[in-house]
């Protein structure tokens, strides 16, 4: 079982719809999550960071997290073709040895018009 | 990419050649990170560090190298390169990766023939 799991897509939707994008884990210890967005060519920015359950929103943008189902998403409103891109989701887990994140191979993200 | 770059941006090298590539950070953050990417295979990290002289190997690190003498420089020598090291190299600086996450640096696309 890998350790952080995305679905690779593309996951294709309308303009002005809500994109959805999850990411399982499989270490019940994770304490970070994260959400990069990666344009094609280019390297991966972050875009949301989520510590606790629940929901943490920044403007369009809104990060789910469910511990109990070693769950997190991210849902994009409104979405725009300028979202279009590829989503990593990162995950941190403390080992005491070495703090690294752990990445998924990402969502590629098409909005269409 | 403010505070970190990368150089060279692409490089085009011979099979059985060495190879170093420049990571160079003005944030004074700790962590330092080598990522590969490739199609299917998403990130994978190679070598990090912790601190100037503080390294440790990574998923993918046969055939790689790393030197941290100074706070702000970190290198990745491919001893004699393989077709196989193909691929685009990432850089990431963290301050405090579960609280922060990581940084990018734009990438090196490294092309072995």
């Amino acid at each position: 079982q890998k350790e952080v799991e995305q679905n690779s897509g593309p996951l294709s939707v309308p303009e002005g719809a809500i994109a959805s994008l999850n990411c399982t884990y499989s270490d019940r210890g994770s304490q970070s999550f994260f959400w990069y967005r990666q344009y094609s060519g280019k390297s991966p920015e972050l875009i949301m960071s989520i510590y606790s359950n629940g929901d943490k929103e920044d403007g369009r943008f809104t990060a789910q997290l469910n511990k109990a189902s070693q769950y997190v998403s991210l849902l994009i409103r409104d979405s725009q073709p300028s979202d279009s891109a590829t989503y990593l989701c990162a995950v941190y887990l403390n080992t005491g040895t070495a703090s690294k994140l752990t990445f998924g191979t990402g969502t590629r993200l098409q909005v269409t018009l | 990419d403010a505070g970190i770059t990368q150089s060279p941006r692409h490089k085009v090298t011979e099979t059985g050649t060495p190879v170093t590539l420049r990571c160079h950070q003005t944030e004074n953050h700790r962590y330092m990170y080598w990522y590969r990417q490739d199609p299917g295979h998403g990130l994978r990290l190679i070598h990090y560090s912790y601190g100037v002289k503080d390294t440790d190997k990574g998923e993918v690190s046969d055939g790689y190298s790393v030197s941290r003498s100074k706070t702000e420089d970190f290198l990745l020598t491919l001893e004699s390169a393989t077709s196989s090291q193909t691929s685009v190299y990432f850089c990431a600086i963290s301050e405090s990766v579960p609280n922060y996450g990581y940084t990018f640096g734009s990438g090196t696309r490294l092309t072995v023939v």
